[in-house]
């Protein structure tokens, strides 16, 4: 299977400090997406990005959240100011036809 | 609101049982996908049924596909302690990359 790689494993912030995740697509590809997984909860979607423009993002990616593609191979994903309620493990993923090849994720714990 | 439910939500056997789980909606998805997912780690894909009540095999594992393409079953024949995780069903909800989860299924088998 296509692997999609994700930094840091597991982050740790203080509660209003910016966290920036980091993902390394699999090779080629203009698309990828982020969700999020609350302990205990849902896979959620946060946004698409394609060529460099967000392509759809849900309710829950407001204006504290921002994605970008600073080089040629990586895409962040950037909370500004973190809240409790971000505490989450953080998935990129690429499509797989209409489905998805997923990171092993970022574990994020605000404090 | 297209919503996916899984059931049942745990489901705990012993080594060489046979159990099925559902996934179920109201609304129709252009296909659905079964991932499988282990602590810490993010979604493995295992199948994507698109065609209405089509069937999919995966070694001990059989996909199904409702007719109206509104629901899906996992099948698992002669359970083995390795089958052990989260079974999770997800469908197309809007756009590329946005995808709709259901809550999963735990699995535990006993050896």
């Amino acid at each position: 299977e296509p692997e999609v790689t994700q930094t840091p494993s597991h982050q740790v912030t203080q509660m209003g400090q910016e966290v920036i995740l980091r993902c390394v697509p699999i090779s080629n590809h203009l698309y990828f997406y982020w969700y999020r997984q609350i302990l205990g909860q849902k896979v959620e979607f946060l946004v698409s990005f394609y060529n460099n423009e967000i392509s759809e993002k849900s309710e829950i990616f407001d204006d504290q959240f921002s994605v970008e593609r600073p080089d040629g191979s990586n895409f962040t994903l950037k909370i500004r100011s973190t809240k409790l309620e971000d505490s989450a493990m953080y998935f990129c993923a690429n499509p797989g036809g209409a489905a998805a090849f997923f990171g092993q994720g970022t574990r994020l714990t605000v404090v | 609101t297209q919503l996916l439910e899984q059931s049942p939500q745990f489901l705990s056997i012993q080594e060489g049982e046979n159990l099925t789980v559902y996934c179920n909606s109201s609304s129709v998805f252009s296909s659905l996908q079964w991932y499988r997912q282990e602590p810490g780690e993010g979604p493995v894909l295992l199948v994507t049924v698109v065609t209405g009540g089509e069937v999919k095999k995966l070694k001990r594992l059989t996909f199904q596909f409702g007719d109206a393409r509104k629901d899906s079953s996992l099948h698992i024949t002669a359970a083995q302690p390795g089958d052990t995780g989260l079974y999770l069903c997800a469908g197309a909800g809007g756009s590329q990359g946005n995808l709709i989860f259901g809550k999963g299924t735990k699995l535990s088998v006993k050896p």
